[in-house]
């Protein structure tokens, strides 16, 4: 059971389509990332949301949209992926926005699979 | 930013304590230590999280040496649905450190 949904919980989709995973956090947080966990590699931190205000990591592709339209809500844009991009990308939130002292929730995530 | 390092893995029994520590040299004033569970196909969980000295709560215990440059995560007398990646996280980024994982510890607790 967790305060953060992750919809879809698998996707398979094509180079050329366009996707969104959407999540959403109920629990009044403040703060909203996501992160790509590919196989055998450590967590990356890919965007984050605090306040209206978006962090980028500048490692990401822009392939990858992030849209936060409220801080309940937080979405991931796909065009034009790449199969390297396949991988489980997850989404978390926190009370504070990016602070050490603020735990990360975490939703189940979904798993992307790009053919 | 405050690079962690920890084992790729371990091995425990039932009923053991399990010891996992993270070193992390460069950690910042500002920053505090969170250690987080992950399953399977599943997000990481909180377990713990400390600035210095010792922390408990209900699931693990958490030591921070003076020089807060390493931690320990304690877990008491583990069982099998303990066996997961346990991840030490460092960081704060509006000190400009992004919140970080590291490889994290493979644990695998046998019967």
């Amino acid at each position: 059971e967790t305060g953060v949904t992750q919809t879809p919980r698998h996707l398979v989709m094509g180079m050329t389509n366009k996707k969104s995973l959407k999540c959403e956090q109920h629990l009044g947080h403040n703060a909203m990332y996501w992160y790509k966990q590919s196989a055998k590699k450590p967590l990356e931190l890919m965007f984050v949301y605090s306040l209206e205000e978006r962090v980028e990591n500048n490692s990401v592709p822009s392939r990858f949209s992030p849209e936060c339209p409220n801080s309940s809500h937080l979405f991931l844009h796909l065009h034009t992926l790449q199969p390297e991009d396949s991988a489980l990308y997850l989404c978390a939130s926190s009370q504070d926005p990016g602070r050490g002292s603020s735990p990360l929730h975490f939703g189940n995530g979904t798993r992307l699979t790009v053919t | 930013l405050a690079k962690t390092t920890q084992p790729i893995s371990m091995d425990s029994y039932e009923g053991q304590e399990v010891n996992i520590t993270c070193s992390h040299n460069n950690i910042a004033t500002n920053d505090y230590i969170t250690w987080y569970q992950q399953f399977p196909s599943q997000g990481p969980r909180f377990i713990i999280q400390g600035y210095k000295t010792k922390v408990t709560n209900e699931v693990a215990s958490l030591f921070i040496p003076a020089d807060r440059k390493s931690s320990t995560l304690s877990l008491p007398r583990v069982s099998l649905s303990d066996t997961a990646v346990y991840y030490c996280l460092v960081g704060d980024w509006n000190a400009g450190n992004m919140l970080t994982f590291g490889g994290g510890t493979r644990l695998m607790v046998k019967p």
